[in-house]
């Protein structure tokens, strides 16, 4: 399996208050993806980096915030939770974009009441 | 513009039996194409992958899938379905130039294999 861990596995949080989830890889990957996962929308991009400090919005982007300062470590930010984003979010990662496979973390159970 | 469509949403089978999966997909471009595993309360797993290269593409488990280009299609198929196959399989789509930076998912097709 790809080492690619996630932190917290699961959380309980409260809305309004901010929220951090992290991905660490040990791939080297360049490419780092944060997905959420929803019944019935399979999984939808939320933001991707292709780089230390290079980042760009996808799909479901607003109300959250990325940051990668190291190669191995992507993190995804909801500034102010809300209860639309009670979901469980999924990080991948790739050696390059677009058509190489992606190789996705266990996931993060994300409950916010 | 590229997507997916995963024409069933749930697929029951008897153990032993062969095993069919729908998708179709849209693509501009020369698409890559991947079936992709989650099994209940885990991550996603790759099954197989479709890069331009032969048509039928075996991937892990027994699995594996033809990608036709006249019809659109790459249906994931198995022999003989066993108990440990119940899981959720999604179908999903990659393309180059401008919008290949992330892969694009179906909404899945959850597989019920019956004793």
């Amino acid at each position: 399996d790809a080492g690619i861990t996630q932190s917290p596995r699961h959380k309980v949080t409260e809305t309004g208050t901010p929220v951090t989830l992290r991905c660490h890889q040990t791939e080297n990957h360049r490419y780092m993806y944060w997905y959420r996962q929803d019944p019935g929308h399979g999984l939808r991009l939320i933001h991707y980096s292709y780089g230390v400090k290079d980042t760009d919005k996808g799909e479901v982007s607003d109300g959250y915030s990325v940051s990668r300062s190291k190669t191995e470590d992507f993190l995804l930010t909801l500034e102010s939770a809300t209860s639309s984003q009670t979901s469980v979010y999924f990080c991948a990662i790739s050696e390059w974009q677009g058509r190489n496979e992606q190789y996705f973390g266990p996931g993060t159970r994300l409950t916010v009441t | 513009a590229q997507s997916v469509t995963q024409l069933d949403s749930h697929v029951s089978v008897s153990e032993g039996t062969p095993v069919l999966l729908r998708c179709n997909y849209s693509s501009s471009y020369s698409p890559s194409l991947f079936w992709y595993v989650q099994h209940p309360n885990k991550g996603l797993q790759l099954l197989l992958k479709y890069t331009s290269a032969a048509t039928l593409v075996k991937g892990i488990n027994g699995f594996e899938a033809e990608f036709k280009k006249s019809e659109t299609s790459f249906h994931l198929t198995k022999p003989s379905a066993h108990m440990s196959d119940a899981a959720e399989y999604f179908c999903v789509v990659s393309e180059g130039g401008n919008s290949g930076y992330a892969l694009n998912f179906g909404k899945g097709t959850s597989l019920l294999v019956t004793p």
